[in-house]
């Protein structure tokens, strides 16, 4: 069974990187379909904000571009999300998807609160 | 970007009834649109994927239509399981978009 968890601190300071990982069992990240970073937000917006491709090659959400940056660690299975000087906007619930077109796996979410 | 418009925002529904949900996109798609259920601190879960292709273990009381920049998915014979909030996606071009979500309550 394919299972996604993701990982990491539920409070940054604002100005500061956010950094989360998304650990793959049941399925090589490397074998097929895009690695993907979606959150929601507290108002139930959701927001789609980038991938991972099996190969390596990446795609992000232009309203985040110059923020993002999304990498992988294939001897781990795992993938990686990097959002820099988050603001407390940032303040969501992310989870990391598997896109087999569309989202057909997803992790349980970890909530992030970006605050001093 | 590919703007969603989904509609109601929230449904109160009787058990047993059918319920419908819309979603209208900027432009055309061509049928690139997925339906998923959310229920509080899960995660979200694929129901309908290519308009109308229901996921192998979803009833068929789901169901989906549309083409071009009007979709819909309905639940006939609402069950008391079915709580929850529904969301459509867009997946035909990056950056992928997701409508703003109906909450489903049982009158």
């Amino acid at each position: 069974e394919i299972q996604l968890q993701e990982s990491g601190p539920g409070l940054v300071k604002p100005s500061q990187s956010l950094s989360l990982t998304c650990s793959v069992t049941g399925y090589t990240i490397t074998s097929g379909y895009d690695w993907s970073w979606i959150r929601k937000f507290p108002g139930n917006k959701m927001e789609w904000m980038g991938y991972i491709s099996y190969s390596g090659s990446t795609n992000y959400n232009p309203s985040l571009k110059s923020r993002i940056s999304i990498t992988r660690d294939t001897s781990k299975n795992q993938f990686f999300l990097q959002l820099n000087s988050v603001t407390t906007e940032d303040t969501a619930t992310y989870y990391c998807a598997r896109r087999r077109a569309p989202f057909d796996y997803w992790g349980q979410g970890v909530m992030v609160t970006v605050s001093s | 970007d590919i703007q969603m418009t989904q509609s109601p925002p929230s449904l109160s529904a009787s058990l047993g009834d059918k319920v419908t949900i819309t979603c209208q996109t900027s432009q055309n798609i061509n049928k690139y649109i997925a339906w998923y259920q959310q229920k509080p601190g899960k995660a979200p879960r694929l129901l309908i994927g290519f308009t109308s292709r229901l996921v192998s273990g979803i009833p068929s009381r789901f169901s989906g239509s549309g083409s071009g920049r009007d979709y819909s998915f309905s639940i006939s014979n609402v069950e008391s399981e079915d709580i929850a909030s529904y969301y459509c996606l867009q997946y035909d071009n990056s950056p992928f978009t997701f409508g703003s979500g109906t909450k489903l309550e049982i009158k």
